[in-house]
């Protein structure tokens, strides 16, 4: 139980061009999904959090409107990477909360998305 | 900022080997500290969650314990096995920065047969 899935794996783009990731919760309900970003040899840094039916919650340094995150339905979180530059190559991976997980806000979390931007 | 701390950076190890890494972090404000297991080209799998000090939790071979108060959380691996060749990353809640995790930059094993 509590699969995530993330698609697409890997993707190439050429600058300027956008990219939509998608994070789906298989067999679970999340309320919450986050994106996270983690450039090489850094920590995963949290984007934003986004709850169904409501705007995302974006980190300080974060640009809301380059970085556009959907929440759409319970089981779906889209991030898109508007007009992709070479320094938002990164690895973008999502994790997703089912309901209200109290002070363990346990997270599950896909397999990322590894975006290079030429 | 909160920051959060793992050693060591890598490890090398026999297989039949125990070992055991360190996640440090500001002990003000704590919240939840939590551990995953991340392997290449998969996803990030929980191990544990702990909030009180003085927790232990143990699942198999693997088991991990928490200090609130110094803002250390131990995890330990008996008998080491190829298959547990990973990144052990743990991650931090704090109370004051609304409870977000905080991550470390992980502690990768190699578990050599």
């Amino acid at each position: 139980g509590a699969v995530v899935s993330q698609h697409p794996s890997w993707v190439i783009c050429k600058s300027g061009t956008s990219v939509k990731i998608e994070c789906r919760s298989l067999d679970f309900q999340a309320t919450t999904m986050f994106w996270y970003r983690q450039f090489p040899k850094q920590s995963l840094m949290l984007m934003a959090t986004s709850n169904e039916g409501s705007k995302a919650t974006y980190e300080q340094g974060v640009e809301k409107d380059k970085f556009l995150i959907n929440h759409a339905s319970l089981t779906l979180s889209t991030l898109t990477v508007t007009s992709a530059h070479p320094e938002d190559s990164s690895f973008y991976i999502c994790s997703a909360r089912e309901g209200a997980s109290g002070r363990t806000n346990e997270q599950f979390f896909g397999p990322g998305t590894r975006l290079t931007v030429l | 900022i909160l920051n959060v701390e793992q050693s060591p950076q890598s490890l090398h190890v026999q297989e039949g080997d125990s070992t055991n890494f360190t996640c440090s972090f500001p002990s003000s404000n704590f919240y939840a500290l939590h551990w995953y297991r991340w392997e290449t080209a998969k996803s990030p799998e929980a191990l544990f969650v702990m909030t009180l000090n003085g927790d232990e939790k143990k699942k198999g071979r693997i088991s991990a314990t928490l200090n609130t108060k110094e803002g250390y959380s131990y995890l330990y691996i008996k008998g080491s096995q190829p298959e547990d060749s990973a990144t052990y990353l743990c991650a931090c809640a704090n109370a004051g920065n609304n409870r977000k995790l905080i991550w470390g930059l992980g502690t990768s094993l190699a578990v050599n047969p």
